[in-house]
C-alpha cells in the first residue's frame, strides 16, 4: 500500500527539549516537504528537499532542522530554539514533474507543555 | 515570491445550494493550481486540479476555472451536501527542472447546513 507515513501522530514535549518527527514515503517521490499548520491557518512551508542530500529552507525554517539521507525519508527536528512549536506538522511528497500532485501524510500533532 | 490570497475565509450555505471559493496568485509563471479539502484533524486531500493550459475542469459536482490573464482561479461546488463541510485550500505551484514550489492560500471553512 503506497503512501506517506508520519510518526508519532501525537507528541508531547517539555520546553527545552528537541524532538524529531518521522516521515517515510514509498511512492518513489523525489521531492519531500514539511509544512506547519496552526489552528485556523493555512500551510506554511518549513523545509523542502527535491533530491537526496539536498534541502532548502522554506518560509519559517528558524528553529527547525532536517536531513535527507535516503530518498524515502525526510525527518524534521523541532529544536529548543523554536519559540512556539505547538502545532500540527504535515509532511508531503511529489514527483519532480512540473505538475505533479502533492500527497500528504496524516500529520503529527506536537504539544509543548 | 508567489503570494496566494483566498476568499472568503468562511462560507455557510444551505444543503443543495452552490458554493464558490476564489483565489488569486501573483506569479504569472505559476502553472499548476490544485485544490485540497481538509477535514478536522485529517490530512489535506486533493479534490481537483488545473494546469495553466486549461481554462476549466469538472469532476461531478466540483469544477475549477482558471483565468490566467487576471491571475485568479475558483472552485465551484454544486448541490452541496453536509459531507462537503471542511476547510478548502487552494495552491499555486511553479514547476521547473528542479521541482515544484507550492504556495497555499489561507483556507476557506465551508459549512453546509442541513
Amino acid at each position: 500500500d503506497g503512501g506517506i507515513t508520519q510518526s508519532p501522530k501525537y507528541l508531547f514535549r517539555k520546553e527545552g527539549q528537541n524532538v524529531t518527527l518521522s516521515c517515510e514515503q514509498n511512492l518513489n517521490h523525489d521531492a519531500m516537504y514539511w509544512y506547519r499548520q496552526d489552528p485556523g491557518q493555512g500551510l506554511r512551508l518549513i523545509y523542502y528537499s527535491q533530491i537526496v542530500n539536498d534541502f532548502q529552507k522554506g518560509d519559517i525554517a528558524e528553529g527547525y532542522s532536517v536531513s535527507r539521507e535516503k530518498k524515502e525519508s525526510f525527518p524534521l527536528t523541532v529544536t529548543s530554539a523554536q519559540k512556539n512549536p505547538t502545532a500540527f506538522y504535515l509532511c508531503a511528497s511529489t514527483t519532480r514533474e512540473i505538475t505533479g500532485e502533492l500527497f500528504f501524510g496524516e500529520g503529527s500533532r506536537l504539544t509543548v507543555l | 515570491g508567489e503570494n496566494v490570497e483566498q476568499h472568503p475565509s468562511t462560507l455557510s450555505v444551505q444543503e443543495g445550494d452552490s458554493a464558490v471559493i476564489k483565489c488569486t496568485y501573483s506569479d504569472s509563471a505559476s502553472n499548476y493550481f490544485p485544490w485540497y479539502k481538509q477535514e478536522l484533524g485529517k490530512r489535506p486531500q486533493l479534490i481537483i486540479d488545473i494546469r495553466s493550459n486549461v481554462g476549466e475542469k469538472k469532476d461531478q459536482r466540483i469544477a475549477v476555472t482558471l483565468n490566467k490573464t487576471a491571475k485568479h482561479f475558483s472552485l465551484h461546488i454544486t448541490e452541496t451536501q453536509p459531507e462537503d463541510s471542511a476547510v478548502y485550500f487552494c495552491a499555486a505551484s511553479k514547476g521547473d527542472n528542479y521541482g515544484q514550489n507550492f504556495v497555499f492560500g489561507p483556507g476557506t471553512r465551508l459549512s453546509v447546513l442541513p
